[in-house]
């Protein structure tokens, strides 16, 4: 019965250079969701995974960022060119979605990855 | 303008007492209202979730409230534990299409002894 994880835990980098962050869903879990948040800021939504559907990136602030999500589980986050305002902790959510809106369901948050960019 | 606000950003208590966090919101319409508990360093757990016709939700010593006419909405903690020690996110999703769930910032509870 594992939960959503995440990996690295933690990683530093130089400013300038690519970072992929890795995301395990609950098995069954058709819905991934990516999200960002900043130190004494509200989660800020990214990009979403909906089964085979094409993914809802209108959350991604810039060209820099891209994730994909392969066989419909495993899912990456890649950040190139990281900048020091990418310094956030990058939480991963899976859900059950059983036809509803997106976001309707109850999501299941991993451990997150916290991002410095020195 | 943040859809969703909570206030207050930071609340120290000592243990045993009870407290209320608030979440007003302007989203609308919006389909349901959930309460998340985060421990530091953890991702965020679902507390309670209401629809917009429902009043009160609990779960133990945690109870959310929701007045939809005021767009309002409070986490009651009864007998504070030093483990309600977290960040607690407001977050409600709106009755339209796409995915636009919305987060508060999330109110900093410390449980003292």
């Amino acid at each position: 019965g594992a939960g959503v994880s995440q990996s690295p835990s933690n990683k530093v980098t130089e400013k300038g250079k690519d970072v992929e962050l890795r995301c395990d869903p609950i098995s069954g879990h058709t819905a991934l969701y990516w999200y960002r948040q900043s130190l004494g800021q509200g989660l800020e939504f990214l990009i979403y995974f909906q089964g085979n559907s094409a993914p809802d990136k209108s959350g991604l602030p810039s060209d820099r960022f891209s994730a994909e999500r392969t066989g419909g589980s495993v899912s990456t986050l890649t950040i190139q060119r990281t900048q020091q305002e990418d310094s956030a902790v990058y939480l991963c959510a899976s859900s059950i979605n059983r036809g509803g809106l997106a976001g309707q369901e109850t999501q299941y948050f991993g451990p997150g990855t916290r991002l410095l960019v020195l | 303008k943040n859809q969703v606000e909570q206030s207050p950003q930071s609340l120290i208590i000592l243990e045993g007492k009870n407290c209320t966090l608030q979440c007003n919101y302007t989203v609308s319409p919006f389909s349901n209202l959930r309460w998340y508990k985060q421990d530091t360093g953890r991702g965020p757990v679902s507390l309670t979730i209401m629809t917009f016709s429902e009043n009160t939700k609990s779960n133990g010593r945690y109870t959310a409230t929701l007045d939809a006419d005021t767009k309002q909405s409070s986490l009651h903690i009864t007998a504070s534990q030093l483990s309600d020690s977290a960040s607690y996110i407001c977050v409600v999703s709106p009755n339209t299409g796409g995915f636009k769930t919305i987060f508060g910032a999330g109110t900093r509870l410390f449980v003292k002894a």
